[in-house]
């Protein structure tokens, strides 16, 4: 049973558009969220985190929403580069020390 | 500040033969996690140590797989034997704490024929 889902496998942006990547998640106990990016043949690197305190957390041209009723979250990239082509991975945790639980990614491609 | 540290990079053995991985975690990172990525999948926790004691190996499979942080630093993941299905990457990551934001080391491409 997947608790982390990213229902989308890819995504086109043009360079320059906005990007939106989601995330849905199942276990209500979760509440701490990041996003990493992943470039081929290297590790995850962290990007940005939202705690469930929040509903939106910015971080230059990356912004994450939460939406805890829906259990939905988003990255947005505003405006979308081509270096940023690459598999998108959501993550989630529970309070205190549990490990992280990954959705199966999204490969953004941005198309100059 | 180094990042953390794995070798080897690439690993190609048979099946049945051993297979073992090293990560040197950031300095100063109490927690140690060992993730297996297979191709098209999010990674999978297989084991986390907090210093040099095991907080959750329930996701690793024990009649194949272990795992030791003797000293609460560098890590070594063991495959014995290996089977077909543990073609994947390995990741290796570390916090500073439990629960807090984890930093991933490139990770070792493992491919069992």
């Amino acid at each position: 049973d997947q608790q982390v889902k990213q229902n989308s496998p890819s995504l086109s942006v043009q360079e320059g558009r906005i990007s939106i990547l989601n995330c849905d998640y199942t276990n209500s106990m979760f509440d701490y969220f990041l996003w990493y990016k992943k470039y081929p043949a290297e590790g995850p690197t962290f990007l940005i985190s939202i705690s469930s305190i929040k509903d939106k957390n910015e971080d230059g041209r990356f912004t994450v929403f939460l939406n805890k009723s829906a259990k939905h979250l988003s990255l947005h990239i505003v405006p979308s580069q081509p270096g940023d082509s690459a598999v998108y991975f959501c993550a989630a945790s529970e309070e205190g020390n549990t490990p992280l639980v990954f959705g199966k990614g999204t490969r953004l491609s941005v198309i100059a | 500040e180094a990042g953390v540290a794995q070798s080897p990079r690439y690993k190609i053995i048979e099946k049945r033969q051993s297979v073992a991985f090293w990560c040197n975690p950031i300095s100063g990172h109490a927690t140690l996690y060992w993730y297996q990525q297979i191709l098209g999948q999010g990674p999978k926790l297989l084991i986390q140590f907090q210093n040099n004691g095991v907080v959750d190996d329930s996701q690793l499979p024990k009649d194949r797989f272990s795992a030791e942080r003797l000293k609460g630093v560098d890590s070594t993941l063991k495959i014995q034997p290996a089977k077909l299905e543990d073609s994947a990457v390995y990741l290796c990551a570390s916090s500073a704490s439990g629960g807090g934001t984890q930093y991933f080391g490139p990770g070792t491409r493992l491919l069992v024929l």
